[in-house]
């Protein structure tokens, strides 16, 4: 079945640092790949997305780059401030164009002032 | 312009009873989707709906829960004979339509309802 797969659960960086996140995904049918940001006891926020017709996308400190061949998407945070702390959660179209979002396990980020 | 509404925020039941989970879309969206977050877990596919129209319920248990999207008013989540299992935060989320070939729509979720089974 469609599988998401997130990498690192946790990441601890300083701040200023840069934060990379990746995920991989397994149904080579998928076209959109959104990531969202979720504080603790908060909703799902999405904050950037790329679909399949692009291959890197950015917004202000934060971008995402896509490679279908290898079927993977990577979250990139500069600039890392304390309040980019909170889980970070990639997600990939499921199997049949539906709007099912399969949804990667979550990296929770840590940003130490 | 409010975002995804659901309610209650909080639903505390005893086992053995009914839980019904209410979503509002976005205004002008049309499409619900429901999620279920398990405690340090992500997000589980339960259904997609829209208006009096189960498009995919491949991620909902066969037995004890049921979803419906009406003509009228809010999507409701049902869940019956509540099992501590059952304990978790349900998302609801909405976007305008529905993949047909090109792109995807954007999902907006609500604030969540939080489950507890005692």
């Amino acid at each position: 079945g469609e599988n998401v797969e997130q990498h690192p659960s946790t990441l601890s960086v300083q701040e200023g640092d840069s934060a990379v996140i990746k995920c991989t995904y397994s149904d080579s049918a998928s076209n959109y790949f959104p990531w969202y940001k979720q504080e603790l006891g908060k909703r799902p926020q999405l904050i950037i997305d790329i679909r399949s017709n692009v291959g890197e996308k950015k917004d202000q400190r934060i971008a995402v780059t896509l490679n279908k061949t290898a079927k993977h998407f990577s979250l990139h945070i500069t600039e890392t401030q304390p309040e980019d702390s909170a889980v970070y959660f990639c997600a990939a179209l499921g199997y049949g164009g539906y709007n099912k979002l399969i949804f990667g396990a979550g990296t929770r980020l840590a940003v130490h002032p | 312009n409010a975002g995804v509404m659901q309610n209650p925020r909080h639903l505390v039941r005893r086992r053995g009873q009914e839980a019904r989970l209410r979503c509002s879309p976005m205004k002008g969206h049309s499409h619900v989707y429901w999620y279920r977050q398990l405690p340090e877990e992500g997000l589980k596919f339960m259904v997609y709906l829209q208006k009096e129209n189960i498009i995919d319920e491949s991620g909902m248990p066969k037995e004890r829960f049921s979803a419906e999207f009406p003509k009228e008013g809010p999507s409701i989540l049902r869940i019956q004979q509540v099992v501590r299992g059952d304990s978790a935060a349900y998302f609801c989320a909405s976007s305008p339509r529905s993949v047909s070939g090109g792109a995807a729509d954007t999902q907006y979720f609500g604030p969540g309802t939080r489950l507890t089974v005692l």
